[in-house]
């Protein structure tokens, strides 16, 4: 069975300072990887995500993240962070071909001015 | 933005009483799901639909039942609720599971916030 872990369930950042939240996963066949992002009060919203090609993923907001498959790992980052980027960011894995999506306990990334 | 709505958006219930919430789509898609959101456990599936009257069961499915009878509406049922069913609930629809392009994808709807006394 496929499983998500986010260690850090709280991040602080200093504004404009750069930002790396953890996401490690086990699953026994080929993923594809997924981070979405949750504004107070709001529902999910897709930041970037990982189907095939290159590891290193552009996605929205200026975030990016890199799959690493012999660390099995996927941690997103930013090199400058807004106040506007308080959020709470889920890592998501889905086997190839299952419907089911896995998500992370979240991380809640607080912007410090 | 997906045309995915929920319905209703907030709701306060008694223990004991039977519960709906709606989920509609106007984007045709063949997948659609049912998670909770709780504090300390991210998003889970509770049900999912492949297509119209074919459901099946996700990671948190006692005390929910859910059905689809078209391809807009996914309906998820809490036949008795009760106080661990406190949480907010997320809808959300893909199109495909095969492909790499953006039909992957899963879009969420806003989420129905249920409060069980």
């Amino acid at each position: 069975a496929q499983s998500v872990t986010q260690l850090d369930s709280q991040v602080p950042v200093f504004e404009e300072a750069p930002v790396e939240l953890r996401c490690n996963y086990s699953s026994s066949v080929s993923v594809y990887l997924f981070w979405y992002v949750q504004y107070p009060n709001q529902g999910l919203q897709l930041l970037l995500k990982y189907l095939s090609g290159s590891t290193l993923v552009k996605g929205i907001n200026g975030f990016e993240a890199e799959f690493n498959k012999s660390q099995t790992s996927f941690h997103l980052r930013k090199p400058s962070v807004h106040i506007s980027d308080t959020a709470e960011y889920f890592c998501a894995v889905r086997d190839f071909g299952n419907e089911k999506l896995t998500f992370g306990t979240g991380t809640r990334l607080t912007i410090i001015p | 933005d997906a045309g995915i709505t929920q319905s209703p958006r907030h709701k306060v219930t008694e223990t004991g009483t039977p519960v709906t919430l709606r989920c509609h789509q106007t984007e045709n898609h063949r997948y659609m799901y049912w998670y909770r959101q709780d504090p300390g456990h991210g998003l889970r599936l509770i049900h999912y639909s492949y297509g119209v009257k074919d459901t099946d069961k996700g990671e948190v499915s006692d005390g929910y039942s859910v059905s689809r009878s078209k391809t807009e509406d996914f309906l998820l049922t809490l036949e008795s609720a009760t106080s661990s069913q406190t949480s907010v609930y997320f809808c959300a629809i893909s199109e495909s599971i095969w492909t790499s392009g953006r039909d992957n994808e899963q879009f969420f709807g806003p989420g129905t916030r249920l409060t069980v006394l």
